[in-house]
């Protein structure tokens, strides 16, 4: 089956320094998601994107957050100036166009706030 | 706005025995309902969905749901637990039409096979 590839698998950084995830959803998809996970806590929407451009975004994504399909092929979550609170393991995942088709996730970026 | 509940944290249950994890929903409309498995270090996995037609849906490695709307439920079980079902289960709803096509999920719940 096809996969969503995220990178880096983990990722630690000093508060207020900018990061920047890497998703590569599958190639033929349409729709882009980014979600996120604090520990113990809910799987939470962060942002969709579609026909590149934002479809919709959470109260969680503020102006320090950004989203960008630059090549094609690549889809990246910005976080500017991160915060303790934004720890958390961050999932894109990606959707074709069919009614009600399954979301297929990457493996998740662990981000370490500190 | 739409909403899970997933009332269990952590269900433990002996392999062999059936196993039952708990869903309930909030949406306008008829619902699209879906669980998705995850494995240490992997992300989520489509298990089964709901859209129309039969309550009971059947899924991935031997899994089923049952829509039931007037409990606004989505219970996920499997009559004979292994030990690699170990893992935490997440339930997610959308609606069909006229608004978010957002999945929303819920928080998770730890399935825990003992051998």
């Amino acid at each position: 089956e096809p996969e969503v590839t995220q990178t880096p698998s983990h990722q630690v950084t000093q508060m207020g320094q900018e990061v920047i995830l890497r998703c590569v959803p599958i190639s033929n998809h349409l729709y882009f998601y980014w979600y996120r996970q604090i520990l113990g806590q809910k799987v939470e929407f962060l942002v969709s994107f579609y026909n590149n451009e934002i479809s919709e975004k959470s109260e969680i994504f503020d102006d320090q957050f950004s989203v960008e399909r630059p090549d094609g092929s690549n889809f990246t979550l910005k976080i500017r100036s991160t915060k303790l609170e934004d720890s958390a393991m961050y999932f894109c995942a990606s959707k074709g166009d069919r009614v009600g088709e399954k979301l297929f996730f990457g493996s998740g970026t662990q981000l370490s706030v500190l | 706005a739409q909403s899970v509940a997933q009332p269990e944290d952590q269900v433990n249950v002996a392999e062999g025995n059936p196993l039952t994890v708990k869903c309930t929903y909030s949406v306008s409309g008829n619902p699209y309902l879906f669980w998705y498995v995850q494995y240490p270090n992997r992300g989520l996995q489509f298990l089964l969905k709901y859209i129309t037609g039969d309550n009971l849906v059947k899924g991935s490695y031997g899994f089923e749901a049952e829509f039931n709307k007037s409990q606004t439920s989505f219970h996920l079980k499997k009559p004979s637990a292994l030990v690699s079902d170990s893992a935490l289960y997440f339930c997610a709803v959308r609606p069909p039409s006229g608004g978010s096509y957002i999945p929303t999920f819920g928080r998770g719940t730890s399935l825990i096979v003992h051998p």
